[in-house]
């Protein structure tokens, strides 16, 4: 079956460790995105990518890094200089920019 | 600024009565509106893109429209499976046109 997955589910972490979120699709989809959803708000983009190797900041890029070695992955790094890491991170990934497939979600608590 | 916002944040209805959810916003330039079902927990799921005015989509109990300035996404005779957060994106010309500004959403609960 294809579709995109995101590992683990729930992600606990001190403050001051960065942490590394799992994000693999097989669409073969070019972009990939990643959001993060707190309560009340909208999905807010953090990075995204057109093309392996290559990626842009989104609205919301400091405090996180990303990698896209492979069109496959997408793994994003929550460091420790992101002030409040605690949230609900959703990877997707799209042929159409309007159209993208969400993975299930890593929720994430930094304590 | 471009913005979206969706209303009502929360609607809660019986199971058969029809209601509608709104996404307005405010933009240099429209290239295309998507709206998007996400359950408790879950990434969202795609479900309608509309891209002119005048425009509508259709599928099952739910029917996507389009004006200049907003779009309707109505629920004709729900039913509690149909109870979920219901979320508008739009992609807009200029700028960063590779990504989409997403609304709020708004949290719909169907009682039986």
């Amino acid at each position: 079956d294809g579709g995109i997955t995101q590992s683990p589910k729930y992600l606990f972490r001190k403050e001051g460790q960065n942490v590394t979120l799992s994000c693999e699709q097989n669409l073969n989809h070019d972009a990939m995105y990643w959001y993060r959803q707190d309560p009340g708000q909208g999905l807010r983009l953090i990075y995204y990518s057109q093309i392996v190797n290559d990626f842009q900041k989104g609205d919301i890029a400091e405090g996180y890094s990303v990698s896209r070695e492979k069109k496959e992955s997408f793994p994003l790094t929550v460091t420790s200089a992101q002030k409040n890491p605690t949230a609900f991170y959703l990877c997707a990934s799209s042929i159409r920019v309007g159209e993208q497939y969400f993975g299930p979600g890593t929720r994430l608590t930094v304590t | 600024e471009d913005q979206v916002t969706q209303s009502p944040e929360a609607l809660r209805l019986q199971e058969g009565e029809s209601s509608s959810l709104n996404c307005s916003y405010t933009v240099s330039g429209l290239r295309g509106l998507f709206w998007y079902r996400q359950d408790p927990g879950k990434g969202p799921e795609f479900l309608f893109t509309l891209y002119s005015a005048g425009e509508e989509k259709e599928k099952e109990r739910l029917k996507a429209t389009l004006t200049k300035k907003e779009s309707f996404l109505h629920i004709t005779a729900p039913k509690p499976e149909d109870s979920a957060t219901y979320l508008c994106a739009v992609q807009f010309y200029g700028g960063a046109t590779n990504k989409l500004i997403f609304g709020t959403g708004t949290l719909l609960a169907v009682q039986p």
